[in-house]
């Protein structure tokens, strides 16, 4: 199964910056996914990512706050734009392989102070 | 629309006791149901999964069985052990594409 190497694993950020997230998968994959997990909380996907075409982002996330770029099938960012402290979250990235097979970053705790 | 149910945590168990946790969908035609674990300060991996009715998924001495006649997927195991502590997430794959609908997980804890 693929491998996923994301970074930074964790961070602490000054609210109004920026950070961005990165994962390279270590083989080429159509479909990577961009997740939040609230402390205490489930996974929401936050937008599907394909190469070559616009990200697709659920209801609640936007691209201005949220910028996603995925120049190749290996390789995909998430942008967390003007934070605040209620952008303090895990954050990971997600592939998927034939039919089933899920694999997920080892993800990026964010904190806002 | 669909969704995944999962029993609330913790649940708090003794070493070598038997586990269940209750996890139920709802979902049109006939999702993927997986279930995957979060162990503490680690990413999310894969536990087991069943893609059709009456399959049953087993890992680690853990099993589960995709029953479409009660539209559920309990994990269980025969007897826990304290590095069996973790967060357990149940969750489906719509059909139509690629997406995974979470439950909102069940965290573990098993007492030496």
């Amino acid at each position: 199964s693929a491998v996923i190497s994301q970074k930074p694993s964790r961070d602490i950020c000054q609210r109004g910056t920026s950070l961005t997230i990165q994962c390279q998968v270590d083989s080429q994959v159509t479909m990577m996914f961009w997740y939040r997990q609230q402390p205490g909380q489930s996974l929401t996907l936050i937008a599907t990512a394909n190469q070559g075409s616009e990200a697709t982002y659920e209801s609640g996330f936007v691209i201005d706050k949220f910028p996603i770029s995925r120049p190749n099938l290996t390789f995909s960012t998430l942008t967390v734009s003007n934070m605040s402290p209620e952008d303090s979250s895990i954050y990971l990235c997600s592939v998927v392989e034939g039919s089933d097979g899920y694999t997920f970053g080892s993800g990026t705790r964010l904190t806002v102070v | 629309g669909n969704s995944v149910t999962q029993m609330e945590g913790p649940v708090t168990l003794s070493e070598e006791a038997f586990l269940t946790i209750n996890c139920t969908y709802t979902a049109t035609g006939y999702p993927s149901l997986f279930w995957y674990v979060q162990y503490p300060g680690e990413g999310l991996q894969l536990l087991l999964k069943a893609t059709k009715a009456d399959d049953k998924g087993s890992n680690k001495g853990f099993e589960a069985t995709y029953r479409k006649e009660t539209t559920s997927f309990h994990l269980e195991k025969g007897s826990v052990q304290v590095s069996d502590s973790a967060v357990y997430f149940c969750a489906l794959r719509k059909d139509s594409n690629y997406q995974l609908i979470w439950g909102a997980g069940t965290k573990l804890i098993i007492k030496p």
